[in-house]
């Protein structure tokens, strides 16, 4: 099976602006999580999705959000982009539960400018 | 918060030794994990150890966990260059936020 993919790999924004990274989860997988990592605060989740429906966001400002869809893609959205929101941003899949392992993409490197 | 805390935050060995990393964690858990990050890529998956295990094994890996101490090892034997990575410990995914916490990691240079 094909692994975890996560367009685009590296992305450059100006402050303000806004950007939608995308992720597509192993073939059968219904749970994506979204991670922000960043050498400061380390790897932070941000929010998890299953079936279609966000069951949980961590702690970040209402600017992050994002969707998945019915084939289990998923997007994340940041608006009004700040220099601080520079980070590796990983999406994780599982097939249906928590409680089994999660699958990492290779990431996002987005960088504010 | 964080949940897990890595020990040591650096460890440079040559080729052929052993490298020993140690994760602490706060609270009661499901499982924990362990995984691997080579030079800010994604994160690979190496050993879920659940809270029922003391041990488990994985080619040249080896993970203990001790719940009454609330920490767990990852022991890689025989290191090779091309083990150089950063190593973290994730507990969870907690039972009903499938949230992973993750522990700052390790940082591992094995010399050739």
């Amino acid at each position: 099976k094909a692994g975890v993919t996560q367009t685009p790999r590296y992305l450059i924004k100006t402050r303000g602006q806004q950007v939608t990274l995308s992720c597509s989860p192993i073939s059968g997988h219904r749970s994506v999580s979204w991670y922000q990592q960043t050498p400061g605060q380390g790897l932070q989740f941000l929010f998890e999705y299953f079936s279609e429906t966000q069951r949980n966001k961590g702690n970040f400002p209402g600017r992050f959000s994002g969707r998945q869809f019915s084939n289990s893609r998923s997007e994340m959205n940041v608006s009004t982009l700040e220099l601080g929101d520079s980070a590796l941003y990983l999406c994780a899949s599982s097939p249906d539960g928590p409680l089994e392992t999660q699958y990492f993409g290779p990431g996002t490197r987005l960088t504010v400018l | 918060s964080q949940q897990g805390e890595e020990d040591p935050q650096a460890l440079s060995i040559q080729e052929g030794e052993n490298a020993t990393m140690n994760c602490s964690y706060k609270t009661s858990i499901n499982n924990l994990q362990w995984y691997r990050q080579n030079s800010g890529r994604g994160l690979v998956h190496l050993i879920l150890i659940r809270s029922n295990e003391r041990e488990k094994h994985s080619g040249r890996l080896r993970v203990t966990l001790d719940t009454s101490k609330k920490s767990s090892s990852l022991l890689i034997t025989a290191s090779r260059a091309a083990d150089t990575a950063s190593y973290f410990c994730a507990t969870g995914p907690d039972v009903d936020t499938g949230k992973l916490i993750f522990g700052q990691g390790t940082t591992l240079q094995v010399k050739p």
